[in-house]
């Protein structure tokens, strides 16, 4: 079972500070997605990273792909009350045929960015 | 597009009870997943489709079930509750690998 591994859990900051979420696993993944959930719904995609060493960003949310293809980095800068919620990475397992199996999720870091 | 609508939002069943959670999607996507997830574990796959008539069992499909009779719906049946089914439960629908979850159904079984 290939494992994704999220860190910190939890993270309460304040308004404009940065922050980086990390996203580790022993595995390669062919690629590599990040959500965002909020309380009550279904998780949103906000970006998927397929090369590695790959950069994307997203206004303020930077995401970035290991060399390796084994862990995937989200930064934000100048955090704002809007980007609370919970932040998933996932990806396809390594038997999947690009993900139409459905997709390994890590636990998810809780952000909370206090006003 | 209404995208993926799940019914009901919130149920509570007693042990031993039998019910069907509802999925729908305007998308025509031909993937589609359940998922549950518990609090602080991520969300985890019971059982996926790649089509009509076509189902598989994903991570934790033990005491569930499902059908996919048209492209649109894809059903999660449990047929006798139990507590250790008490979670959250998303569907979701794929142009793989990107997934389109639904709002959820939140679930407790007494």
């Amino acid at each position: 079972t290939q494992l994704l591994e999220q860190s910190p859990q939890f993270l309460s900051i304040q308004e404009g500070e940065n922050l980086t979420v990390y996203c580790n696993s022993s595995s390669v993944f062919s690629s590599l997605q990040w959500y965002r959930q909020e309380p009550g719904e279904g998780p949103v995609l906000l970006v998927t990273v397929v090369t590695g060493g790959e950069v994307k960003k997203l206004k303020r949310l930077t995401f970035q792909f290991g060399d390796a293809r084994k862990d995937s980095s989200l930064h934000i800068t100048a955090a704002q009350p809007g980007d609370t919620g919970l932040y998933l990475c996932a990806g396809p397992p390594r038997y999947s045929g690009g993900g139409a199996d459905g997709l390994t999720f890590g636990k998810g870091t809780h952000l909370i960015i206090q006003p | 597009n209404a995208g993926v609508t799940q019914t009901p939002k919130f149920r509570i069943l007693k042990i031993g009870q039998s019910m069907t959670l509802q999925c729908a999607q305007d998308m025509n996507h031909n993937y589609m997943y359940w998922y549950r997830q518990d609090p602080g574990m991520g969300l985890k796959l019971i059982y996926y489709s790649v089509g009509a008539g076509i189902t598989d069992k994903g991570e934790v499909p033990n005491g569930y079930n499902v059908s996919r009779s048209t492209t649109e719906d894809f059903p999660l049946r449990l047929e006798l509750a139990a507590p250790s089914q008490t979670s959250v439960y998303f569907c979701a629908s794929s142009t793989a690998p990107q997934q389109f979850f639904g709002p959820g159904t939140r679930l407790t079984v007494l």
